[in-house]
């Protein structure tokens, strides 16, 4: 069975940093491209990133784009997202998010359980 | 972006009776060169990660019950769930894979009356 475990997630300060993970197992880690969704407390989905599989192609949502870096390592089935200057509008569940196809636009099938991050002073 | 409305924000429907949650995208998530519709959706449990239910807007993932059925094309979708279990209280969210940023509906919050 497909697994996918955030760490990472906290309270940190507005204008502070943090870095997320995600390790992956039970698949072929570098033929599948990976995301970052995140939600908001009581509200809906967002997605916030994607990187391909082995080529590293990154794409970010404009909320994010120049603060947020998302990164692999396909050695360790990890992936990553780098948070930096964040605001209080990034308090959410953030949810790694495994592609469902190998090429092209796709769902997303499998999501990790989440981690929370709280940007407040 | 392809902007994604749900209706309704909320919904109450008794056991063993249908419940019917619309989605309506702001342009074609309809590809002509393969006539597929590039819809999912998704059920959110209380403190759960969302799960995917349906993609190409029709199609059941493995293990989905077949009381849940997606239907519609082009712009207007349709989830309908025939025979309400205790087990679907959740919130059902739809999204489009046709273009980036893949978007999600706002979601659709499913009750017991």
């Amino acid at each position: 069975e497909v697994q996918l475990l955030e760490s990472g997630g906290g309270l940190v300060q507005p204008g502070g940093s943090l870095r997320l993970s995600c390790a992956a197992s039970e698949f072929t880690f570098s033929s599948y491209a990976m995301s970052w969704v995140r939600q908001a407390p009581g509200k809906g989905l967002e997605w916030v990133s994607s990187i391909s599989g082995s080529d590293d192609i990154t794409y970010y949502a404009d909320s994010v784009k120049g603060r947020f870096t998302i990164s692999r390592d396909n050695s360790k089935n990890t992936l990553y997202l780098q948070m930096n200057s964040l605001r209080a509008e990034d308090t959410a569940v953030y949810y790694c998010a495994k592609d469902l196809w190998l090429r092209g636009v796709t769902p997303f099938d499998y999501w990790g359980q989440g981690t929370l991050v709280t940007v407040s002073s | 972006d392809i902007v994604m409305t749900q209706s309704p924000d909320s919904l109450a429907v008794s056991l063993g009776e249908r419940a019917t949650i619309n989605c309506k995208s702001s342009q074609s998530v309809l590809y002509s060169s393969n006539n597929k519709n590039y819809l999912a959706w998704y059920q959110q449990k209380p403190g759960q990660p969302p799960k995917l239910l349906i993609y190409w807007a029709s199609t059941r993932e493995s293990g989905v019950p077949d009381r849940f059925r997606g239907s519609g094309s082009g712009t207007d979708f349709t989830l309908t769930i025939s025979s309400l279990q205790a087990e679907d209280v959740a919130v059902y969210y739809c999204q489009q894979y046709y273009s980036k940023p893949r978007t999600f509906g706002h979601g659709t919050k499913l009750e017991i009356k």
